[in-house]
């Protein structure tokens, strides 16, 4: 079955300092999803993409994240200047509809 | 909002032993449901799914019923076996825009033999 891939798998960076993680969705997906799970929470959504722009994005997604599909296989997510509270797990997700979701392992980014 | 909320865990059983996880949600309009699951260093797999009420979703020996009445969606399994160890993440979805996914915190569910 096709999988949605994420890299890297950890990734620990100083406060301040800007991160990129990234996603390859399963190919003929059309929507594209980051979610993030801080240790002992709920899996919150963060941005949902879908022909070449953000459709829906939570309280969470200010303007220190941005997403980006640069090269058409590719979707990043990346945090500007990070934070200690950034540090969770960021899930990638991709859907070639609506009903079903396909998630990534996952990057757990740990800030310093 | 939206929200769900699952008992906490971990949840220990003995393998054969019956598998209980509570799930219930709070939502307007009608969503569809959903069990992940997430096994050590993989992603978040769609384990089974409901789309309207007394629906019963099933796959690999579990099961949920859409319960619209106690707004619940409890996920069983008669047997468990130690490969079934994992985290269970309840979700709901009530497909407007984009059908982003409103997910509770997750059960880890350990598996003794």
């Amino acid at each position: 079955e096709p999988e949605v891939t994420q890299t890297p798998s950890h990734q620990v960076t100083q406060m301040g300092q800007e991160v990129i993680l990234r996603c390859v969705p399963i190919s003929n997906h059309l929507y594209f999803y980051w979610y993030r799970q801080i240790l002992g929470q709920k899996v919150e959504f963060l941005v949902s993409f879908y022909n070449n722009e953000i459709s829906e994005k939570s309280e969470i997604f200010d303007d220190q994240f941005s997403v980006e599909r640069p090269d058409g296989s590719n979707f990043t997510l990346k945090i500007r200047s990070t934070k200690l509270e950034d540090s969770a797990m960021y899930f990638c997700a991709s859907s070639e509809d609506t009903s079903r979701q396909y998630f990534g392992p996952g990057t757990r980014l740990t800030v310093l | 909002g939206d929200s769900v909320t699952q008992m906490e865990g971990p949840v220990t059983l003995s393998e054969e032993a019956f598998l209980t996880i509570n799930c219930t949600y709070t939502a307007t309009g009608y969503p569809s449901l959903f069990w992940y699951v997430q096994y050590p260093g993989e992603g978040l797999q769609l384990l089974l799914k409901a789309t309207k009420a007394d629906d019963k979703g099933s796959n690999k020996g579990f099961e949920a019923t859409y319960r619209k009445e106690t707004t619940s969606f409890h996920l069983e399994k008669g047997s468990v076996q130690v490969s079934d160890s994992a985290v269970y993440f309840c979700a709901l979805s009530d497909f407007s825009g984009y059908s982003t996914l409103t997910f509770g915190k997750g059960t880890m569910l350990l598996v003794s033999p």
